[in-house]
């Protein structure tokens, strides 16, 4: 059973960096892309970046290019998000989630699957 | 880049009731990259439909989903209390994912 537990949140002031933390386990980590997906207060999801298995592609909304930085280490099954020049419009709840697919090759379909619980960040002065 | 708008942004029923949620892209979109999620109020998203029209596992099948090009739909058969919650469409953009704004079940 995949499972996914978010860590690393905070309260942190405008222009501060934070690392977040998302520890894997019930299924091969290594296999699977990673991605982040923030919430934030009373609002809808907001998909941040993404992943590969591998960790050779990445991928990054708009609005956090250049701040923000995904990374993992397949050795202990986690993920990471390193967000620098935070923001408030950054506070949010942040949500790890796999990469899964259904079918087979070469036709995969690919959907963000299980999600993790969360982790608040709330940039504030 | 597809941005995705959810209609009702509220949708008021009782349990019973068939609920039809609506998720229309800005272009069109394969069938294949469009997913729903269902949100209960303090918990994570759960996968609902991947490819429009697939049940992940576990989920019942009152919920079903619809749809191509740039039209969604994601009905709920008869409304059972556990539904009432938010429920988001997701377009997987291969190097940009987009969420929908979500439409709220309530009672």
């Amino acid at each position: 059973q995949v499972h996914l537990v978010e860590s690393g949140g905070g309260v942190v002031q405008p222009g501060g960096s934070l690392r977040l933390s998302c520890a894997a386990s019930g299924f091969t980590f290594s296999n699977y892309g990673m991605h982040w997906v923030r919430q934030a207060p009373g609002k809808g999801l907001e998909w941040v970046t993404f992943i590969e298995n591998d960790g050779n592609t990445k991928y990054y909304a708009d609005s956090v290019k250049g701040r923000f930085s995904i990374s993992r280490d397949n050795s202990k099954s986690t993920l990471y998000l390193q967000m620098n020049t935070l923001r408030a419009e950054d506070t949010a709840v942040y949500y790890c989630a796999n990469w899964g697919r259904s079918g087979s090759s070469p036709y995969y379909i690919y959907y963000i699957d299980v999600w993790g619980k969360g982790t608040t960040v709330t940039v504030s002065s | 880049e597809i941005v995705l708008t959810q209609s009702p942004g509220t949708l008021s029923l009782s349990p019973g009731e068939r609920a039809t949620l609506s998720c229309r892209a800005s272009q069109s979109v394969s069938s294949n990259f469009l997913v729903w999620y269902q949100q209960r109020p303090g918990q994570a998203p759960r996968l609902l439909i991947y490819g429009a029209s697939n049940r992940a596992t576990g989920i019942p099948d009152r919920f079903s989903g619809s749809g191509s090009g740039t039209d969604f739909t994601l009905t709920i058969s008869r409304l059972e209390p556990e539904d009432f919650a938010v429920y988001f469409c997701l377009h997987n953009g291969g190097s940009l994912w987009t969420f929908g704004q979500g439409t709220k079940v309530e009672i």
